[in-house]
């Protein structure tokens, strides 16, 4: 059991370039998120997916595209990196409510992207 | 909608001592609150979490935080640290069900433990 795991795990981008973010877990979690870090402003939602072919936008989603064509994977796109997009991406994912799964959510190790 | 303040961005103190993490929280709504730990290049980890019932929750790792509604405060407290729980500890908030159950973070605070 892996749990949540991020490919690549590092990226350097020149900008105007494009690469996709790969987020599995074997949880059989419904929800996935995608999320971004920076320093002194904590994680800020860009996309979730509350199940297979669905998403929706978070707090920061210009920029960005998902898809969610099989339940465990969660894409994040960037079609055109900006330096902007420069930050450490966490994917996570969480099952459907019940009371004893206490919301919680499962997060992936991180994708450290530069975008030059 | 909700919004979570960690007043304190870094928190320096002495192993063995003990700590306090603040942790407020805005919204109209009952709430989960949750206190999540990072390591050094490392994601995420659930330290504990309040759903409901006592208002005292434990933790992993000797930590425990106390929901305070009146207050709208969730703070993190250890009676001493150790050098192993220098790390970035930031408080979520989730609203209700429905929605994605989306997490709103606090900025982070930064816990140095000294010799």
């Amino acid at each position: 059991n892996a749990g949540v795991t991020q490919t690549p795990k590092f990226r350097v981008l020149k900008t105007g370039q494009s690469m996709t973010l790969l987020c599995a877990q074997d949880m059989n979690h419904e929800y996935m998120y995608w999320y971004r870090q920076d320093p002194g402003m904590g994680l800020r939602l860009i996309h979730y997916s509350v199940g297979e072919g669905t998403t929706a936008k978070g707090e920061v989603p210009d920029g960005y595209n998902v898809s969610r064509l099989k339940k465990q994977n969660f894409l994040l796109g960037l079609e055109s990196a900006a330096p902007s997009q420069t930050s450490v991406y966490f994917c996570a994912s969480r099952p459907t409510f019940f009371p004893n799964s206490g919301e919680r959510q499962f997060f992936g190790p991180g994708t450290r992207l530069t975008v030059l | 909608a909700q919004s979570v303040t960690q007043l304190d961005s870094q928190v320096p103190v002495f192993e063995e001592a003990p700590v306090e993490l603040r942790c407020n929280y805005s919204s109209s709504v009952s709430v989960y609150l949750f206190w999540y730990v990072q390591y050094p290049n490392q994601g995420l980890q659930l330290l504990l979490k309040y759903l409901s019932g006592s208002t005292l929750v434990k933790g992993i790792n000797g930590f425990e935080a106390e929901f305070n509604k009146s207050q709208t405060s969730f703070h993190l407290r250890k009676p001493s640290v150790h050098i192993s729980d220098t790390a970035e500890y930031f408080c979520a908030v989730s609203v209700g069900t429905g929605g994605g159950n989306k997490l709103t973070f606090g900025t982070g605070t930064q816990l140095k433990v000294e010799l």
